[in-house]
């Protein structure tokens, strides 16, 4: 149980375009989602904080515009990263929670890569 | 307040032995401490985890050990395996604010054969 899934695995993009990244939480119930951004060697980055049907919360130096995010069913979840520039290229990560219990699952990322 | 203390960066053992990762932490107000372990490329899976009311957890060859006085935790490795080689992050949370995950800074682990 507690599977989290993330589409695409990998995406190549051009400058100045926008990708969408989805994840779907496939058994269970995510009222918590959260989205990371994750450097090569290095800890994950949390970037945003979404709850089911509310607006996400971003950390501190997270453009809100830029990094659109979309927490609209239980189950569902997107980034959408817009105006891409080659800087966004980068691992996002996202997670899962159901509510009642403590435990966060991961998807298994995307690679993004603008060009 | 707000960090997690994670050492080693990086550890070597040979298959058999029992690599150890300590995790430090300063706000009391944690209270679930998981350990999680990610391959190249792949998202980070949740390993093992720990309420400060309990000292030690072992779950197949993984161990957690808590010591809520020194505020530290630690991940013990039992018959370490080539497969075991990846990196480990030790992380705490606490009640509110969605229960958001502080991570530390990682351990890369290489087993050897």
């Amino acid at each position: 149980g507690a599977v989290v899934s993330q589409h695409p695995s990998w995406v190549i993009c051009k400058s100045g375009t926008s990708v969408k990244i989805e994840c779907r939480s496939l058994d269970f119930q995510a009222t918590t989602m959260f989205w990371y951004r994750q450097f090569p060697k290095q800890s994950l980055m949390l970037m945003a904080t979404s709850n089911e049907g509310s607006k996400a919360t971003y950390e501190q130096g997270v453009e809100k515009d830029k990094f659109l995010i979309n927490h609209a069913s239980l189950t569902l979840s997107t980034l959408t990263v817009t105006s891409a520039h080659p800087e966004d290229s980068s691992f996002y990560i996202c997670s899962a929670r159901d509510g009642r219990f403590y435990e966060q699952y991961f998807g298994p990322g995307t690679r993004l890569t603008v060009t | 307040q707000q960090q997690v203390k994670q050492s080693p960066q990086s550890l070597i053992v040979q298959k058999g032995g029992i690599p150890i990762i300590n995790c430090a932490y300063e706000n009391t107000a944690f209270d679930y401490f998981p350990w999680y372990q990610q391959f190249p490329g792949k998202g980070p899976a949740l390993l093992i985890a720990i309420r400060p009311d309990v000292s030690e957890k072992k779950e197949g060859r993984f161990t957690i050990s808590f010591n809520k006085s020194a505020k530290q935790f630690s991940l013990h490795i039992m018959d370490s395996q080539p497969g075991d080689s990846a990196t480990y992050f030790c992380a705490a949370t606490q009640s509110g604010s969605a229960r958001q995950l502080t991570f530390g800074s990682g351990t890369q682990l290489t087993v050897l054969p």
